[in-house]
C-alpha cells in the first residue's frame, strides 16, 4: 500500500512569503501530525488533526496553521517566512492513537528560507 | 508531560550488540513505548513497540520492566546501515490526541 506522500520534496522560499505544504496519509489514517526537525531543536509537535478537527497544538506562532480535508489529506501553512523556519517538516498518519498505532511518516518537505 | 530521556550518542562496532535505554518516570497507565529509527533526511521509520515485559520482531527487541519507567531497544549484530538516530516515544497521557514528543535521541554510530 502507499506511505505517506508529502510534496513537493524541496522549496525555496523569501522571507516574509507564504508557504503550503501538503501531506497525503495513508488509505485509512484519519490521523495526520505534522513536526517540524531542525537541528538544532530536533523533532518538535506542531499540531494533529483528526476527522477535520484540529486535535492537538504545539508551541508554535500563530503564523503556523493547518488544515485536514474529508479525504485526510492535510495541508499546513506558514505565513510572513522568517529564516528559522527552514527545516525539514514531516507529516506522520497514523490508524488512531499513535501511542498504540505507531506513527508513518513521510520523507518530509526540506524548506529553505533565504 | 511523559519526558523521555536517552543517551544523546554511541558508538559500536558491526556484528556487536546494542543496548539503547530510554528513561521515562511518568509514563501513563494505557501508554505504549515506541521506538523510531531515523536515517538523515528521512521520516523517522517505526521499529518496534511494547508495553510490558519483552517484545521481538525481526529487528530488534524491546525490553520493559515491571515498573515502566524506562525501556531498552536491543538490536542485535549490528551492521553499517544501522547506522542511524534513534527515538524512544511515550504519550503525553494527558488525553486524546496524538500529541508526542520526541526527545533528542540517540545518535549510533557503527564503525567496521
Amino acid at each position: 500500500k502507499a506511505g505517506v506522500t508529502q510534496t513537493p520534496r524541496y522549496l525555496i522560499k523569501t522571507r516574509g512569503q507564504q508557504v503550503t505544504l501538503s501531506c497525503s496519509p495513508i488509505s485509512g489514517h484519519r490521523s495526520v501530525s505534522w513536526y517540524q526537525q531542525t537541528p538544532g531543536q530536533g523533532l518538535q509537535f506542531l499540531f494533529e488533526y483528526f476527522s477535520e478537527t484540529q486535535r492537538n497544538k504545539g508551541n508554535f506562532p500563530g503564523r503556523f496553521s493547518g488544515r485536514q480535508f474529508s479525504n485526510s489529506r492535510s495541508e499546513m501553512n506558514v505565513s510572513t517566512l522568517e529564516l528559522g523556519d527552514s527545516a525539514l517538516y514531516l507529516c506522520a498518519s497514523s490508524l488512531g492513537d499513535a501511542t498504540n498505532y505507531g506513527y508513518t511518516f513521510g520523507s518530509g518537505t526540506r524548506l529553505t528560507v533565504v | 508531560l511523559a519526558k523521555t530521556t536517552q543517551p544523546i550518542s554511541m558508538d559500536s562496532y558491526e556484528g556487536q550488540e546494542v543496548n539503547i535505554t530510554c528513561s521515562h518516570n511518568n509514563i501513563a497507565t494505557n501508554d505504549y513505548i515506541t521506538w523510531y529509527q531515523q536515517f538523515p533526511s528521512q521520516g523517522p521509520r517505526f521499529i518496534i513497540q511494547g508495553y510490558k515485559t519483552k517484545v521481538t520482531n525481526e529487528v530488534a527487541s524491546l525490553f520493559i520492566p515491571a515498573d515502566r519507567k524506562s525501556s531498552t531497544l536491543s538490536l542485535p549484530r549490528v551492521s553499517l546501515s544501522d547506522t542511524a538516530v534513534y527515538y524512544c516515544l511515550v504519550g503525553d497521557g494527558e488525553g486524546a490526541g496524538n500529541m508526542l514528543t520526541f526527545g533528542g535521541g540517540t545518535r549510533l554510530m557503527v564503525k567496521p
